[in-house]
Order: C-alpha cells, then sequence, then structure tokens
C-alpha cells in the first residue's frame, strides 16, 4: 500500500486560492466517495476539514471546499489567510476495511 | 462533549513492547470504529489499523501485522494498542482516531513513543 500523492508544498499570498492535489487509483480515490481531509498545524493533532470528498463539517470556514476527479481528489482554499499556514492531508478509504493517507502538503503563506 | 484522552508519553527501547490507551467519553462507545494512526518526527500521518469496538473485530495495516494489536474495553470505554518488536522507525506520535462513517472526526492529544538504545 502505498501512499496517496500530495505536492510536498504550496504557497500563496493572502487573499489568493490555492490547490492541492492528491492522487490515488483505481483501487481507492476512484472508486470510493470516502476522501476526507484534515489540516494540522505544528504540534496540534490533525483537525478535520472536508469529509465524503466536499462535505464541510459544521464549523468549518467556507473557504475551504474540496471534489474529485477520476483518481485524483483535490482541496481549494480560497482567500487564503495567515492562519491557513498549515499541513494538509488528504485520506481515502482503499477497500478491504483499510485507509491510507497522502503524504502531505506544507502551506506557506507569503 | 466527544473526547479522547490517550495516555502519557513512552520509552522504549529497541525490541520491546508499548501499549498505549485510549479514553472515550461524551458519546456511545461501541457505536463507532476507532482507528490508530501514527506520525513520525517531521513526517506525514499513517494509517495502522481499525477496530470495532463492539465485537473487537480488527483490520491493520500490511505493514505492521504480526506487531500491532488493537482491543477495547467496554466496560471502561477504553482502546489500546500494543506494538511488539519496536525499532528506531516506530518513533512518532500516536493517535487514536473516532471514525464517524468512513470520517475521522476526533482525535485524541497524541502520544510521544520514542524507542532509543
Amino acid at each position: 500500500q502505498s501512499a496517496l500523492t500530495q505536492p510536498a508544498s504550496v504557497s500563496g499570498s493572502p487573499g489568493q486560492s490555492i490547490t492541492i492535489s492528491c492522487t490515488g487509483t483505481s483501487s481507492d480515490i476512484g472508486i470510493y466517495f470516502l476522501v476526507s481531509w484534515y489540516q494540522q498545524h505544528p504540534g496540534e493533532a490533525p483537525k478535520l476539514l472536508i469529509h465524503e470528498v466536499s462535505k464541510r463539517p459544521s464549523g468549518v470556514s467556507t473557504r475551504f471546499s474540496g471534489s474529485k476527479s477520476g483518481n485524483t481528489a483535490s482541496l481549494t482554499i480560497s482567500g487564503l489567510q495567515a492562519e491557513d499556514e498549515a499541513n494538509y492531508y488528504c485520506c481515502s478509504f482503499a477497500g478491504s476495511n483499510t485507509w491510507m493517507f497522502g503524504g502531505g502538503t506544507k502551506v506557506t503563506v507569503l | 462533549q466527544v473526547q479522547l484522552v490517550q495516555s502519557g508519553a513512552e520509552v522504549k527501547k529497541p525490541g520491546a513492547s508499548v501499549k498505549l490507551s485510549c479514553k472515550a467519553s461524551g458519546y456511545t462507545f461501541i457505536k463507532f470504529y476507532m482507528h490508530w494512526v501514527r506520525q513520525a518526527p517531521g513526517r506525514g500521518l499513517e494509517w495502522m489499523g481499525i477496530i470495532n469496538p463492539d465485537g473487537g473485530s480488527t483490520t491493520y495495516t500490511q505493514t505492521l501485522e504480526g506487531r500491532i494489536t488493537m482491543t477495547t474495553d467496554t466496560s471502561t470505554n477504553t482502546l489500546y494498542m500494543e506494538l511488539s518488536g519496536l525499532d528506531s522507525k516506530d518513533t512518532a506520535v500516536y493517535y487514536c482516531v473516532r471514525d464517524t462513517l468512513g470520517v475521522f472526526d476526533t482525535w485524541g492529544q497524541g502520544t510521544l513513543v520514542s524507542v532509543s538504545s
């Protein structure tokens, strides 16, 4: 089981939009809608941002949105803010009651 | 409110075993699957396994099969994870996580396990 593929880093200026990709295979992201995204600030536990590809939990800013096309899921952060600087991880169900995470993407606000 | 409180940091020698705990509160323990996820220093998240507290059925990642055991005590609403044959590569923060229909919605605070001779 290999990890899902994410870019190591993405950066943007305040107010801009950025998109983080998460590439899997036809055995995970490609066939399941159980794709989620997590935000992790240094020294903290991860926090759920997006679940089931594009659903936002109560309390999560509408600036965060998710989508999926084929074997690739994406997280878009619009109106980038300083507080968005963190690491972001995607996660997908991979069948047979197993799960996998992406390698993580460090978002830098310039 | 839903809360997962994990046991404290551990320091172990190579070859030893470690058993971590995670006490759940604020919800009906047996109704939600639970995961363990770990994160080596400066690295990403690694899914370790899942357990159904109602019955104890488990699925582990292939890379840890044979070394990991996840159990629950439904009388105390506590989840356990034991990892044997520790190596320096097992040095990490270990998180317990509640699963709500495939969503990792609540995370414990994490437990640091350090493996060093």
